[in-house]
C-alpha cells in the first residue's frame, strides 16, 4: 500500500527533552512538509523540503529541526527550545508538477499525525 | 510569503441548505489552489484543486469551487449539504500554506 506513515501516533516527553517524529513515504514524492495543527489555527507550516538534502523554514520553524537525507524520509525534531511543543503534528508529501520548478506541486497526501504531549 | 484567509471559523447549517465557504489568498503570481477536508478522526483528504483552465472546478462529493482571480478568491460551494459533510475544511495555496480552517456542522 502506498502512503505516508507517521510514527508514533501518540508521544509523551518530559519538558527539556528533544524528541524526533518520524515520517516515511513510499509514493516517490519529491516534496515533503511538516505542519503543526492547533485548534482554531489551522495547519501551520514548520518546514518543507522540495528535494533530497535541501529544506526550507516555514512560518513557525523556531524550536524545530529537520533533515532530508533520503527521498522517503523527513524526520522532525522538536527541540527543548520550542516553547509550546504540545500539539498535533502532520506530515505530508506531494509530487512535483511536470514542467514546473520552484515549488509548484500537485496536491499533498497526509499521514495520520502524531500527537505530542510534553509534561 | 503567501497566505490564505478563511473567513468563517464555524458554520452551522441544516441538511439540504446551501454552503459557501470563503477563501482568499495573497499572492500575485501563478497560483495552485486546493480545498481539503478533515472528517472527524480521519486524515486530511483532497476535495478539489485548481491549476489552470476553467475557473469553476468540480470535486468529490458534489463540492465545487470558483477561482476569481480579480478577487484573489477560491470559495467552496455545495448546493445541498448532508449530515455526513460535517467536518473541517481547509483552503491551501501553492506551496501548501493553509488557512485556519472552517468547521462545518450540519444538523440532521
Amino acid at each position: 500500500d502506498g502512503g505516508i506513515t507517521q510514527s508514533p501516533k501518540y508521544l509523551f516527553r518530559k519538558e527539556g527533552q528533544n524528541v524526533t517524529l518520524s515520517c516515511e513515504q513510499n509514493l516517490n514524492h519529491d516534496a515533503m512538509y511538516w505542519y503543526r495543527q492547533d485548534p482554531g489555527q489551522g495547519l501551520r507550516l514548520i518546514y518543507y523540503s522540495q528535494i533530497v538534502n535541501d529544506f526550507q523554514k516555514g512560518d513557525i520553524a523556531e524550536g524545530y529541526s529537520v533533515s532530508r537525507e533520503k527521498k522517503e524520509s523527513f524526520p522532525l525534531t522538536v527541540t527543548s527550545a520550542q516553547k509550546n511543543p504540545t500539539a498535533f503534528y502532520l506530515c505530508a508529501s506531494a509530487k512535483r508538477r511536470v514542467g514546473y520548478l520552484g515549488g509548484m506541486n500537485t496536491e499533498a497526501f497526509f499521514g495520520q499525525g502524531t500527537r505530542l504531549t510534553v509534561v | 510569503a503567501q497566505s490564505v484567509s478563511q473567513h468563517n471559523h464555524h458554520v452551522i447549517l441544516s441538511e439540504a441548505a446551501s454552503l459557501e465557504l470563503g477563501c482568499n489568498y495573497s499572492y500575485g503570481g501563478t497560483v495552485n489552489l486546493f480545498w481539503y477536508v478533515q472528517y472527524p478522526g480521519q486524515h486530511l483528504q483532497l476535495l478539489l484543486k485548481y491549476f489552470s483552465g476553467d475557473p469553476l472546478v468540480k470535486g468529490i462529493k458534489g463540492f465545487e469551487a470558483e477561482f476569481i482571480k480579480s478577487k484573489f478568491s477560491f470559495n467552496l460551494r455545495k448546493p445541498s449539504v448532508q449530515w455526513s459533510d460535517t467536518a473541517e475544511y481547509f483552503c491551501a495555496v501553492n506551496d501548501m500554506r493553509f488557512g485556519a480552517g472552517t468547521r462545518l456542522t450540519v444538523k440532521p
